[in-house]
């Protein structure tokens, strides 16, 4: 069974501060990894995606992959009001296969 | 900027009633999906369809399910009899891409079974 853990939350930071979310993942097959951001009643929104070990940066948020440790972490700097929603950490195998298995998401709240 | 739109945005229906979800994805995307998020749980996938056909599907899509591409812009999802637990928001996407480097989320349908 595959699955991907994420502490449910919430987190809550204040504004301006720096946000680290963490996941980690079951299946060592897993190749590709992606952040959605969630807002409440509303559909996921892809931020980020990491396939290679190290860090991935883009504007306020880097994602970190560490495979041996099958870990996924993601950072928000300068953390504003309007990152408050809850943050879905997915995984995909390689292989041909492209069914993403989600994990239920770490609720962020950043207060001003 | 294109987006997947989903109709109805909300969904209340009788159990044992079938159901029609649909979806029209962004135009030139050739890759569709159906995930769906009971409240409060976890995003699941359901089935991935490209050409046509249906490209994989979870254990969840069982054959009360069935998808369709009935015309060049609409995708459905067919629930045939539904149950209390079928209770949830359905997220229709699609990717221009295999696997769905991005994946394009519409705003979902809600589906309350009573």
């Amino acid at each position: 069974q595959k699955e991907v853990e994420q502490n449910s939350g919430p987190l809550s930071v204040p504004e301006g501060a720096i946000a680290s979310l963490n996941c980690t993942y079951s299946d060592r097959g897993s190749q590709s990894f992606f952040w959605y951001r969630q807002y409440s009643g509303k559909s996921p929104e892809l931020i980020m995606s990491i396939y290679s070990n190290g860090d991935k940066e883009d504007g306020r948020f880097t994602a970190q992959l560490n495979k041996a440790s099958q870990y996924v972490s993601l950072l928000i700097r300068d953390s504003q009001p309007s990152d408050s929603a809850t943050y879905l950490c997915a995984s995909r195998e390689g292989g041909g296969s492209y069914i993403p298995t989600f994990g239920r998401g770490t609720s962020l709240i950043v207060h001003p | 900027e294109p987006e997947v739109t989903q109709t109805p945005s909300h969904q209340v229906t009788q159990m044992g009633q079938e159901v029609i979800l649909r979806c029209v994805p962004i135009s030139n995307h050739l890759y569709f999906y159906w995930y769906r998020q009971i409240l409060g749980q976890k995003v699941e996938f359901l089935v991935s369809f490209y050409n046509n056909e249906i490209s994989e599907k979870s254990e969840i899509f069982d054959d009360q399910f069935s998808v369709e591409r009935p015309d060049g812009s609409n995708f459905t999802l067919k629930i045939r009899s539904t149950k209390l637990e079928d209770s949830a928001m359905y997220f229709c996407a699609s990717s221009d891409l295999a696997g769905g480097q991005t994946q394009y989320f519409g705003p979902g349908t809600r589906l309350l079974v009573l």
